[in-house]
């Protein structure tokens, strides 16, 4: 399996500009996780899913900010519009119905 | 241990040497516990896992040790290698819940 396959890799952007995330979960899995890491506050859990349902959104910073799951093999996060302080790397991840979660290699988002 | 703030704790070890990384975790509820290995420009890649019925858990190199008395976990790294240079995070996880992710250790290994 090719793991959890995230595009794009990079975005650099301009404040106000629609960003769009994507994430290609491993096969099987039914829980997908998006994630946000900085250094002040670490990893942060935005939103996950179960059957392509979302479960908890809870984290999502605020409504610029959405996540959907339109089939199991595919998801997507968006923040419409983006400002500088959005700047981060964004995880997917994904796992079975055991704990361990899988990770993707991130985007490295920069909002100038 | 874990950290507060921007900057990352950061335990320095010559090659060969067996590495001690700790966390404190925050929940007493939680019975599940991993740790993870994030290599820069990559995603955590899992390392080894530990439910709380149980105190002590081996895998290739590494051991984790739980101390639920005092909410206490610790990854072992046998024979430190330039490798293993990497941030090292723990995760907890109260019953049914998502994992809760500390700030990581950064482990620098010199040859």
């Amino acid at each position: 399996d090719a793991g959890v396959i995230q595009s794009p890799r990079h975005e650099v952007t301009e404040m106000g500009q629609e960003v769009t995330l994507r994430c290609k979960p491993i096969s099987g899995h039914d829980y997908l996780f998006w994630y946000r890491q900085t250094m002040m506050r670490g990893l942060e859990l935005l939103i996950y899913f179960n059957n392509n349902v979302p479960i908890d959104d809870s984290g999502m910073p605020e409504d610029r900010f959405s996540a959907k799951m339109p089939n199991a093999s595919f998801s997507t996060l968006k923040i419409q519009p983006s400002e500088p302080r959005d700047s981060a790397v964004y995880f997917c991840a994904s796992r079975a119905t055991d704990e361990k979660l899988f990770f993707g290699s991130g985007t490295q988002l920069s909002v100038l | 241990g874990e950290s507060v703030g921007l900057h990352l704790p950061t335990l320095s070890v010559q090659e060969g040497d067996n590495s001690i990384i700790n966390c404190a975790y925050s929940n007493s509820a939680s019975d599940y516990f991993i740790w993870y290995k994030q290599e820069s420009g990559k995603g955590p890649q899992f390392i080894i896992d530990i439910r709380s019925n149980m105190d002590k858990r081996q895998g290739q190199r590494v051991t984790v040790l739980l101390n639920k008395t005092v909410k206490h976990l610790s990854l072992q790294i046998a024979a430190t290698q330039p490798g293993d240079s990497a941030v090292y995070f723990c995760a907890e996880r109260p019953g049914y819940s998502t994992l809760t992710f500390g700030k990581g250790t950064m482990l620098l290994v010199s040859p």
